[in-house]
């Protein structure tokens, strides 16, 4: 049974709007959980870490939130440009520590238009 | 430089054939992954490296093996690959913390 899910599926916006993506999950105990950015081809670049039980991070364009007692967590990205065009992916660790086990996420793939 | 390099970056086999993946990291990391990225599936871990020859397995190791043999390199084979298991391998490193985990930039397997 798939842990961690990510909606929307898909996501087309044009340049310059925000957008917000989604991450639910049922992964216990959930330590952290990251946000990875994907291009097409590439590997995944971490963007963002949450931590605490409620929890807020701002990386650029790209803020996060997290609330371990909904567990929940919003990807916002401000003013998108079309490099923002890549999958996200909603990773949840079991541990805050290498030992702990990385619970992936399908991803949402954001398309940005001109 | 703090990157993880794989090799190679494209790759075509026939079924049946061997297959060896590798993977360095520039870090020192003791921890080291390989992942599969299937279409509509979060990646799945094969195999996870503590550390030099401390290997275990992942959720999905059938048809696979690993070998670490040096803290910076973390091969994954393939014997007699099948057709199923085509797809996209990741390594990984992390430190110790797992606060910092890098991401090779992949390896897209075909077996035909």
């Amino acid at each position: 049974k798939t842990q961690v899910e990510q909606s929307p599926q898909s996501l087309v916006v044009r340049q310059g709007e925000n957008c917000v993506l989604q991450c639910n999950y049922s992964v216990t105990p959930d330590n952290h959980l990251r946000w990875f950015k994907q291009d097409t081809g590439k590997g995944l670049v971490s963007l963002t870490v949450l931590v605490d039980q409620k929890d807020k991070t701002s990386n650029g364009r790209y803020s996060a939130t997290l609330d371990k007692d909904a567990k929940h967590s919003t990807l916002h990205i401000t003013a998108t440009l079309l490099d923002d065009t890549a999958t996200y992916i909603c990773v949840v660790g079991d541990r805050g520590s290498a030992l702990g086990r990385l619970h992936f996420g399908a991803g949402t793939q954001l398309i940005v238009i001109p | 430089d703090m990157k993880v390099t794989q090799m190679p970056r494209y790759l075509i086999k026939r079924m049946g054939e061997n297959v060896l993946l590798e993977c360095g990291q520039d870090m020192s990391h003791e921890t080291m992954y390989w992942y599969r990225q299937d279409p509509g599936l979060g990646l799945q871990l094969i195999y996870i490296s503590y550390d030099v020859d401390s290997n275990s397995e992942g959720d999905i190791p059938k048809g696979y093996r690993v070998s670490r043999k040096k803290r910076e390199h973390f091969s994954l084979i393939l014997d007699s690959a099948k057709t199923n298991q085509t797809s996209v391998y990741f390594c990984a490193s992390s430190s110790r913390s797992g606060e910092r985990l890098f991401f090779g930039h992949g390896t897209k397997l075909s077996v035909l």
